[in-house]
């Protein structure tokens, strides 16, 4: 069974700086992984995905993330936050099941601070 | 396009009343699934559907039934709710599409209390 770590529950950070969040993942097959965001009382919208090829991956809103297979990371990072970028972080694995499941980690909460 | 859609948005209920949420999409997608968020805890998987007709049991099925008899929509039913059902849930869907990245797409989520 496959599973993903975030290591940080919180993370408040002050408006302009930089910020990264942590996905650790485990997986014995080839995975799709993925960021997903959650803004307040809202539903999940994606952030950014890693398919194959590049392991440096583009999102939207700034926001990058870094597959590292050796490490079996997923790291997320902006260089310079703002405080529309408060909201709730989800790492996730797509399982190797043919629904084509995913498999979330626990979030981080991202607090951006004036 | 209106996306995935979830009725109702929130709902109190009372310990051993049932009730029915429903998803429903306009995306044609073929694969639709349900899960719940509780805090420190992310999403789990509750129920999921490959197809009109078909479902089939997630991570914590236990005390949810379904049903998807139309390919746009997917009901999750509470039988006799308990306070542990106390959690905001969400519809998602994604295309079968072989070449596609499989984006699942989610709705704004029902919150549901069970007192």
């Amino acid at each position: 069974a496959q599973s993903v770590t975030q290591l940080d529950s919180q993370v408040p950070v002050f408006e302009e700086a930089p910020v990264e969040l942590r996905c650790n993942y485990s997986s014995s097959v080839s995975v799709y992984l993925f960021w997903y965001v959650q803004y307040p009382n809202q539903g999940l919208q994606l952030l950014l995905k890693y398919l194959s090829g590049s392991t440096l991956v583009k999102g939207i809103n700034g926001f990058e993330a870094e597959f590292n297979k050796s490490q079996t990371s997923f790291h997320l990072r902006k260089p310079s936050v703002h405080i529309s970028d408060t909201a709730e972080y989800f790492c996730a694995v797509r399982s190797s099941g043919s629904a084509r499941q995913l498999t979330f980690g626990s979030g981080t909460q991202l607090t951006v601070l004036p | 396009n209106a996306g995935v859609t979830q009725t109702p948005k929130f709902r109190v209920l009372k310990t051993g009343q049932s009730m029915t949420l429903l998803c429903a999409q306009d995306m044609n997608h073929e694969y639709m699934y349900w899960y719940r968020q509780d805090p420190g805890m992310g999403l789990r998987l509750i129920h999921y559907s490959v197809g009109e007709g078909t479902t089939a049991k997630g991570e914590v099925p236990d005390g949810y039934n379904v049903s998807r008899l139309k390919k746009q929509n997917f009901l999750l039913g509470l039988e006799s709710a308990a306070p542990s059902q106390t959690s905001v849930y969400f519809c998602a869907s994604t295309t079968a599409t072989a070449n596609s990245y499989n984006e699942q797409f989610f709705g704004p989520g029902t919150r549901l209390t069970v007192l």
